[in-house]
């Protein structure tokens, strides 16, 4: 079955600085991934999707990169402020070419001011 | 309204009795799904639907969950003889067409306490 981890450890950084945040899949090659944030008390907001055949996708201060062959995405935020601070979760297609999406536990960012 | 709406926002409900979650997706939105997410856990997939396809429940945990969509809108999540370990935090998401081709819209979600 497919599975998605993310570091289950929060990320602690400073702020000005690079985030950087993981999502690994294994048994599974997704046509597409994407990042949400959630903040605490509310649902998911999406940020990015990538395809499988986009290396990287930037949007403003964020950048995300999908490796194939890694089976691994990395998710970027520059020039980091505290009000990024949040949970960010990587979703997957489940299995195909279905559209039904399932996701990783989250990695919780602080960012100090 | 303008994003998806979900009632009750807090459900306080005694262990065995049955309960009611209700989304109201994005009008136009064709995809609907529902999550479970455990304090501190990330989302538990439950159930998807697309448009008038069969849904796919192979998320539900037991027979005692089931949900139905009618007339492609509204869709109700039922917990019949509800347990401890129901108690989540019940979040339903609407899509244009599904993932593939762009985001999923989520709702506020409806916090579930079974005493």
């Amino acid at each position: 079955s497919q599975k998605i981890e993310q570091n289950s450890e929060a990320l602690n950084i400073q702020e000005g600085k690079t985030a950087t945040l993981t999502c690994n899949y294994t048994n599974y090659s997704p046509a597409y991934l994407q990042w949400y944030r959630q903040d605490p008390g509310r649902g998911p907001v999406f940020l990015l999707l990538i395809r499988e055949n986009e290396k990287e996708k930037r949007k403003e201060r964020l950048k995300v990169t999908f490796d194939t062959t890694l089976k691994q995405s990395l998710f970027h935020i520059t020039a980091s402020q505290p009000a990024d601070s949040a949970t960010y979760l990587c979703a997957l297609p489940w299995g195909g070419a279905t559209n039904k999406l399932i996701f990783g536990t989250g990695t919780l960012l602080a960012v100090q001011p | 309204g303008a994003g998806v709406s979900q009632s009750p926002s807090n459900k306080v409900t005694e262990k065995g009795k049955d309960v009611e979650l209700r989304c109201d997706p994005i009008s136009g939105h064709t995809a609907l799904y529902w999550y479970r997410q455990s304090l501190g856990q990330g989302l538990e997939f439950l159930i998807y639907f697309q448009g008038n396809s069969a849904p796919d429940k192979s998320g539900l945990p037991s027979d005692r969950f089931s949900a139905e969509r009618t007339g492609g809108s509204v869709s109700t999540l039922t917990i019949q003889r509800t347990q401890q370990e129901d108690s989540a935090v019940y979040l339903c998401a609407s899509s244009l067409s599904g993932g593939r081709t762009g985001e999923l819209f989520f709702g506020e979600g409806s916090r579930l306490t079974v005493l």
